[in-house]
């Protein structure tokens, strides 16, 4: 299994709080992703990053921010939490190249997160 | 991005071959076709992906239309533990590597 770990794995927390999310890799890949997912839907992609201090936007990215200050670590920070944020976060990883290897996206085991 | 299309859920029997359809009519030369699946209470991952010519791996193949406007995941013998959501994406071969998920086809394996 690719060594992606996701930090805190469940959390519950109160409109208006921040709330930092951390993906930690050891696989050394340049891109990191982070996704959101709904009940019954799929993952919506909310920022990506494809190197250190370099990030873009995804899908859903408003009321979202993220760092990414070492190759290992990326960080999602919701400044204020909204009970629309709740949802289950993914971590994902890859590497891009022309090699078949490559391209795959390895998700982390998810961050349960509650606004209340 | 380009869409795709599946269906909401199947059934299929244990130890039966299980076909997948998936259908992308607006699919642009450069979009690789690649599928994942999500088990209960995991993340997604990795099944396999194609561009034009038909793929095989040891978890399933895909099989991709000549005109590529669709493909079918098969699932040579399904198992319980292949019960998941698979979702059919297109990822455009560009920088970002982003894939973008739709519903996807809950599966469901009878013993």
């Amino acid at each position: 299994d690719a060594g992606i770990t996701q930090s805190p794995r469940h959390k519950v927390t109160e409109t208006g709080t921040p709330v930092t999310l951390r993906c930690h890799q050891t696989e050394n890949h340049r891109y990191m992703y982070w996704y959101r997912q709904d009940p019954g839907h799929g993952l919506r992609l909310i920022h990506y990053s494809y190197g250190v201090k370099d990030t873009d936007k995804g899908e859903v990215s408003d009321g979202y921010s993220v760092s990414r200050s070492k190759t290992e670590d990326f960080l999602l920070t919701l400044e204020s939490a909204t009970s629309s944020q709740t949802s289950v976060y993914f971590c994902a990883i890859s590497e891009f190249g022309d090699s078949p290897s490559y391209n795959e996206q390895f998700f982390g085991p998810g961050t349960r997160l509650t606004v209340l | 991005d380009a869409k795709t299309t599946q269906p909401n859920s199947m059934e299929s029997n244990e130890e039966e071959p299980v076909h997948l359809p998936c259908n992308h009519s607006t699919i642009s030369g450069t979009d690789y076709i690649h599928w994942y699946r999500q088990l209960p209470s995991q993340g997604p991952e990795y099944v396999i992906h194609g561009l034009t010519s038909n793929v095989n791996n040891r978890m399933a193949s895909l099989a991709i239309a000549e005109d590529r406007k669709s493909s079918t995941l098969i699932l040579h013998r399904a198992t319980l533990r292949d019960a998941a959501v698979y979702y059919c994406i297109l990822r455009r071969n560009n920088a970002g590597n982003m894939l973008t998920f739709g519903g996807g086809t809950r599966l469901m394996v009878k013993p």
